[in-house]
């Protein structure tokens, strides 16, 4: 069963970078990096996926090591809008006893 | 176009009652997934959906839960004689492709705060 850790809570200023780590020791050859945002009173937003090396896009990138057991996701510039909850996903297509949100990490951001 | 929706968006329910949730997904989306979320808490994988089928009901915590979906559509998840521990946020997801996947995007609903007193 693949496992997630995540810091529980982290605390910013806007205007900085913010890095969230996950560490996923047991993740498979054929398993993607999944990262969603939810704010409260909403469903989770998918924010970015990854197999290997580095992703961008508009909202975040995201590091991945070459052994690929930990994933990195980096909010550049955050605003108190970033305050939400950051999840990590790890699996593939097709396992859904891999569908684990866990409680995620939690982002303050404070002007 | 239109998102995933969810309804309603607030039930309120006496210990004992049956309730029926709904998940309209987004058009075109095979698959559909529903989660549970207490309060504080990370998602709770519940049941998927492979069109009307459900190949993976593990998540079910109990026989009291049940859900179906017709047409490769709409789905309605019932709780029977619900109680107070079943008071939580009931999410909805669907994504494009057919198979239960992590790799495949998700897309949530607003969600169905359920409130057993």
């Amino acid at each position: 069963l693949a496992k997630t850790t995540q810091p529980i809570s982290m605390d910013s200023y806007e205007g900085q970078e913010v890095n969230i780590t996950c560490s996923h020791n047991n993740i498979a050859t054929n398993d993607y990096i999944t990262w969603y945002q939810q704010f409260p009173s909403q469903g989770p937003r998918f924010i970015i996926q990854g197999y290997k090396t580095k992703v961008t896009n508009e909202v975040a990138s995201l590091f991945i090591p070459a052994d690929r057991k930990s994933s990195t996701l980096s909010l550049p510039r955050v605003s108190l809008s970033d305050t939400a909850v950051y999840y990590c996903l790890v699996g593939d297509r097709g396992n859904t006893d891999k569908l684990i949100f866990g409680t995620g990490t939690r982002l303050q951001v404070f002007p | 176009g239109a998102g995933v929706s969810q309804s309603p968006s607030n039930k309120v329910t006496e210990k004992g009652k049956d309730v029926e949730l709904r998940c309209d997904p987004i058009s075109g989306h095979t698959a559909l997934y529903w989660y549970r979320q207490s309060l504080g808490q990370g998602l709770e994988f519940l049941i998927y959906f492979q069109g009307n089928s459900a190949p993976d009901k593990s998540g079910l915590p109990s026989d009291r839960f049940s859900a179906e979906r017709t047409g490769g559509s709409v789905s309605t998840l019932t709780i029977q004689r619900t109680q107070q521990e079943d008071s939580a946020v009931y999410l909805c997801a669907s994504s494009p492709l057919g198979a239960p996947v992590v790799a495949d995007t998700q897309y949530f609903g607003p969600g169905t705060r359920l409130t057993v007193l």
